[in-house]
């Protein structure tokens, strides 16, 4: 079965700064989603980022990027520039092809101090 | 309006009282979900429906009861919860439910609390 882990349960970061994310996966698929969702205060998830595992670049959006170690099983987001709208649950998330079934991690508390 | 809307925002409901949750999508999907989130674990997958077809009851118990009148609206029925039952009740859609790769569009949940 698919299990992913988010060993960090809360991160803090000053603003403008760059923080990084961990989330490790284990599955025995060669081909599968990664996501990354963003849970504000405000409680509505929003899909940061995704990546597909059969691409090797790894995925960015704005100040959002991945870094996507497939042999390692690492799916680690970075954010750049961060701003006090990044303060949020952080979810990391895996998918099979062709489901609609997601393995969600326990999620990281992150805060961007003033 | 446009997304997934949840009422109500928040519910507080005693162990003998019947409630009901509401999501309501104008995304067009097919596909709807509920979650729930409790503090420190994986959001648990529930139910799944599918043009208005129930296609997943991931063991809940039966106090939870779901309803897909089309395929705009999903609701959540509720019955002698338990204190362990409150929770973030959130609603997702997709445009289908093997359009994984799209992921989900959530609603902003309603954080229900059993007294």
């Amino acid at each position: 079965a698919q299990t992913v882990t988010q060993s960090q349960p809360e991160m803090s970061v000053q603003e403008a700064e760059t923080v990084t994310l961990s989330c490790t996966y284990d599955t025995s698929e060669s081909n599968y989603y990664l996501f990354w969702y963003k849970q504000p205060p405000s409680r509505q998830m929003i899909l940061v980022i995704r990546q597909e595992a059969y691409k090797q670049q790894n995925a960015t959006e704005n100040r959002f990027s991945v870094n996507f170690q497939k042999a390692a099983k690492s799916f680690s987001l970075k954010i750049s520039d961060s701003q006090l709208g990044d303060t949020a649950m952080y979810f990391c998330a895996f998918s099979s092809p062709g489901t609609y079934k997601y393995i969600f991690g326990t999620g990281t508390r992150l805060k961007v101090l003033a | 309006e446009t997304g997934v809307t949840q009422t109500p925002r928040h519910l507080v409901m005693g162990m003998t009282n019947k409630k009901s949750l509401k999501c309501e999508q104008h995304l067009g999907h097919n596909a709807m979900y509920w979650y729930k989130q409790s503090a420190k674990k994986p959001l648990e997958l529930m139910f799944v429906y599918s043009l208005e077809e129930r296609v997943e009851n991931n063991s809940v118990p039966s106090r939870f009861s779901p309803e897909c009148p089309n395929s705009s609206h999903l609701f959540l029925h509720l019955h002698t919860l338990q204190p362990e039952d409150s929770a973030l009740y959130l609603c997702a859609s997709s445009p289908s439910r093997d359009s994984s790769f799209y992921g989900y569009t959530f609603g902003s949940g309603t954080r229900l609390t059993v007294v």
